[in-house]
């Protein structure tokens, strides 16, 4: 069974850092991984869908890697801002098992950008 | 931009009643879903559906039932609402295929009193 964690739970940095959002998978077998932004009581925002085949997506200072064989993805987020306080959420889409659009999330991390 | 219509925001509603919460996107995807997140436990998938009148079962299903009558609206139904069934609920909607981007409403707050 595919199981998607996400170290740390919660993350505190300063205003114009950069920083590291882990998440790993114990399923090699998926299809694509996504990574969401979830501001406090709103729904989920698509941020990076990295299929596969791909190492890494970029969007603005965004950049999502991929490592399929160890079952690792990071979300680098550059010069980081206190509008980027939110919960990241990864999820992977499994390519195994017939049900390939039951989503597998981890639970979050969330980050509070100080000013 | 593709958007995801979630038509409640926050509901409260009493045991016992039954519960519409209704979904609705408007970029012509064939798959849409409802999930429902807890802290602690995450999202979890209530019902799937990939077509008009189509729908599979997610993870949690027992206590809701799902309509889909038109293509561009989901609506996920609470027979009998209880309070153990206070939660956020989140609709969804993805183009078919396995290599589409999911795209999520706004999330509809339920409280069961």
């Amino acid at each position: 069974k595919q199981e998607v964690t996400q170290i740390p739970a919660a993350l505190s940095v300063p205003e114009g850092e950069n920083l590291v959002l882990n998440c790993s998978f114990t399923d090699s077998a998926i299809y694509n991984l996504q990574w969401f932004r979830q501001d406090p009581g709103k729904g989920l925002t698509s941020l990076l869908l990295i299929q596969s085949s791909q190492r890494e997506q970029t969007s603005g200072r965004l950049n999502a890697s991929l490592d399929k064989s160890s079952g690792r993805s990071t979300l680098y987020i550059a010069a980081s801002q206190p509008g980027d306080s939110a919960t990241y959420l990864c999820a992977v889409r499994p390519r195994s098992g017939g049900s390939n659009y039951k989503l597998t999330f981890g639970k979050g991390t969330l980050l509070t950008v100080n000013p | 931009d593709v958007k995801v219509t979630q038509s409640s925001r926050y509901l409260v509603k009493r045991t016992g009643e039954k519960v519409f919460l209704e979904c609705v996107q408007d970029m012509d995807h064939e798959n849409m879903f409802w999930y429902r997140q807890d802290p602690g436990l995450g999202l979890r998938l209530i019902y799937f559906s990939y077509d008009v009148k189509m729908k599979e079962k997610g993870d949690i299903p027992e206590g809701y039932s799902v309509s889909r009558e038109k293509k561009e609206r989901f609506s996920l139904i609470l027979e009998s609402a209880s309070t153990n069934q206070t939660s956020m609920y989140l609709c969804a909607s993805s183009p078919p295929g396995p290599g589409n981007t999911i795209y999520f409403g706004e999330g509809s707050w339920l409280t069961v009193v």
